[in-house]
């Protein structure tokens, strides 16, 4: 079953605006991560934010986590056409050794 | 280009044939996992291979048969298949843990006829 629950489930922005999407999960967790996936392709990692950690930012991504209302949210600034993607966070629930991904958002950027 | 490396990109089988998918890392990872994709929708984890031993198995019926020859190789074989595991089928690769970013190949998209 899927921890994580994503939304909103599309986005579509004109490029230059922000997008953020936002991460919901169930159970106390040790890390969330965030990872991207272009058409056809497999899943990239972006950044990887621990249970102690508030926020971290990598380039034009701005991630937010907030273990008292198990959320997190994904910020990507000045945002381009090659940023069309469905972006997942993932979770690793503490014990589990494995990650669950949430559903994902469908995020498209219009020239 | 992807570090995990997975043959083949796509795949047609009948509901009778055995077929294997493969993948490959070359980066020292510990871990290899397999994944199936159907469309619009997240990664579901089938198996979780560490340290070439099989650590989980999700209740994946036993149609789909994991294999890990080496540190580097990562099988899995198929067998009587069903139209609905027509699906992508990813194979990623990690240090290990869930502490760990997971490296992604491409998939191997399968469609059953």
């Amino acid at each position: 079953s899927q921890q994580g629950e994503e939304d909103p489930q599309a986005l579509s922005i004109q490029e230059g605006e922000n997008a953020t999407m936002n991460c919901s999960y169930k159970t106390s967790i040790n890390n969330l991560q965030w990872y991207r996936q272009n058409s056809g392709r497999g899943l990239v990692h972006l950044i990887l934010i621990r249970s102690n950690e508030r926020e971290k930012h990598s380039g034009r991504l701005r991630v937010t986590l907030d273990t008292s209302k198990k959320s997190s949210s994904l910020l990507i600034t000045a945002s381009r056409a090659a940023d069309t993607a469905s972006y997942f966070c993932a979770t690793d629930p503490q014990g589990a050794q494995k990650l669950v991904f949430g559903q994902g958002t469908r995020l498209t950027i219009n020239p | 280009d992807t570090e995990v490396t997975q043959t083949p990109k796509h795949l047609v089988m009948g509901m009778t044939n055995k077929k294997s998918l493969k993948c490959e890392q070359h980066m020292g990872h510990r871990a290899m996992y397999w994944y199936k994709q159907k469309a619009k929708k997240p990664p579901e984890l089938m198996f979780v291979y560490s340290y070439e031993k099989l650590s989980i198995n999700e209740s994946v019926p036993s149609r789909f048969s994991p294999e890990c020859p080496n540190s580097s190789l990562l099988n899995l074989h198929l067998h009587a298949l069903q139209p609905e595991d027509s699906a992508l089928y990813l194979c990623a690769s990690s240090q290990g843990g869930g502490d760990q970013p997971q490296h992604f190949g491409d998939g191997t998209r399968l469609s059953i006829l």
